[in-house]
């Protein structure tokens, strides 16, 4: 069964530095999302994104954050000048262009900034 | 006020009880309802997608109540494996905070 991958597992950064987390999604879907959830909290929207350009982006991501999808398998989000706060699973989703709008979930990648 | 409101729980039942969950939202004009799994420190997986008619999938029913602005979801004969956190999601996007079951033997 297809699904969707994501790299590194967990990631450890100090403050202030850039990090990429990285996803492939399923082969044939066209929507992608990020999310990250806090330990204990909710999941939260980040971005999603759609024929190469964001299609919507939450409060959340601001300009030290960006998405990419440098080929055609990978899309990527930055995080330009990690905080503190930013430690979080980050979970990438895809789904197909149809009207059910159900997404796929990578595993995740725990950032932990120190 | 939130997006997408759920009771928190726990929810501690015996196995093979029925158990249910219900989730508010605040966007009358939402379109899309569903209902994913979560295990602890694991990613949402899909449990169902929830339709103005109602949908069943084995021991899960799910519903929808447009007028009220909330769906449900209910477990019957409640397994072991059936202890996780349920969120409840609308619009895609927006996730509820979950609701914990914790089934006991």
């Amino acid at each position: 069964e297809p699904e969707v991958t994501q790299t590194p597992s967990h990631q450890v950064t100090q403050m202030g530095q850039e990090v990429i987390l990285r996803c492939v999604p399923i082969s044939n879907h066209l929507y992608f999302y990020w999310y990250r959830q806090i330990l204990g909290q909710k999941v939260e929207f980040l971005v999603s994104f759609y024929n190469n350009e964001i299609s919507e982006k939450s409060e959340i991501f601001d300009d030290q954050f960006s998405v990419e999808r440098p080929d055609g398998s990978n899309f990527t989000l930055k995080i330009r000048s990690t905080k503190l706060e930013d430690s979080a699973m980050y979970f990438c989703a895809s789904r197909e262009r149809t009207a059910t709008y159900e997404q796929y979930f990578g595993p995740g990648t725990r950032l932990t900034v120190t | 006020r939130k997006e997408v409101e759920q009771d928190p729980g726990p929810f501690n039942v015996p196995e093979g009880a029925t158990v249910a969950f219900n989730c508010t939202y605040s966007n009358s004009a939402s379109q899309s309802f569903f209902w994913y799994r979560q295990d602890c420190r694991k990613e949402p997986k899909l449990l169902m997608s929830v339709y103005s008619s109602g949908n069943e999938d084995g021991r899960f029913t799910a519903q929808l109540n447009r007028a009220s602005q909330y769906i449900s979801l209910l477990i019957r004969d409640s397994k072991l494996s059936d202890s996780a956190t349920y969120l409840c999601v609308v619009n895609e996007i927006y996730f509820g905070s979950g609701t914990k079951l914790n089934v006991k033997p």
